[in-house]
């Protein structure tokens, strides 16, 4: 049974480019959580979705934006890329959006 | 919001002894309490949680306890390991439309072989 996957695992953009990352949860699983990770801190929620709607959304800036789809993946939108966005960002997965999360492997974005 | 507190950032122990991490929170209402191990460049591994109607939970070597009027929480690794080597987060979150945990900074915890 697979668990969260994520893609791409790694990207380098240059400042003001835009990325898309994105994540498939655990078959059964219909909420999808965004974190940021910044080398030394532990997760800051960014989103969470369940059901294709929005339910939480942490302290970013308008630059991010996320999505789910029907078949409950995601996506994670950033746009004008600054250096301080350079960071892993994970995605969870869980049943509902309640309690225990499953995390993916992460993208790590560099920003250059 | 909430804000969770975690110490220490680093703890360096013998293999077989035991390591303890503590965490406090701010948020009275918050009621579940997750600890993720993160092996380095790997993704977060949910280790054992523990929800505000218990004080104690097992599960074979690692333990966590709760205080709820302290409002802090503590992970308990026993007999410690070199693949215990890691780093450690807390977790809080209240309960609602949706589980959102705030984590703590993290601790490197260094097993000497």
């Amino acid at each position: 049974d697979a668990g969260v996957t994520q893609s791409p695992t790694h990207l380098i953009k240059t400042r003001g480019q835009h990325v898309t990352l994105r994540c498939s949860p655990i078959s059964g699983h219909k909420s999808v959580s965004w974190y940021q990770q910044v080398l030394g801190q532990g997760p800051q929620f960014i989103f969470q979705y369940y059901e294709k709607e929005e339910r939480g959304r942490g302290n970013f800036p308008d630059r991010f934006s996320a999505r789910q789809f029907p078949n409950y993946s995601s996506e994670l939108n950033v746009n004008a890329l600054l250096l301080g966005d350079s960071a892993l960002y994970l995605c969870a997965s869980s049943f509902q959006g309640r309690e225990t999360q499953y995390f993916g492997p992460g993208t790590r974005l560099l920003v250059l | 919001g909430e804000n969770v507190e975690q110490h220490p950032s680093t703890l360096s122990v013998q293999e077989g002894d035991s390591a303890v991490i503590k965490c406090t929170y701010s948020d009275s209402a918050s009621n579940y309490f997750p600890w993720y191990k993160q092996e380095l460049g790997k993704r977060p591994q949910l280790i054992i949680d523990i929800r505000s109607n218990v004080g104690e939970k097992k599960d074979q070597r690692i333990a966590v306890t709760l205080n709820k009027t302290a409002k802090h929480f503590s992970l308990h690794i026993t007999e410690t390991q070199p693949e215990d080597s890691a780093v450690y987060f807390c977790a809080a979150s209240r309960p609602g439309g949706s589980y959102i945990p705030t984590f703590g900074r993290g601790t490197s915890l260094i097993v000497h072989p």
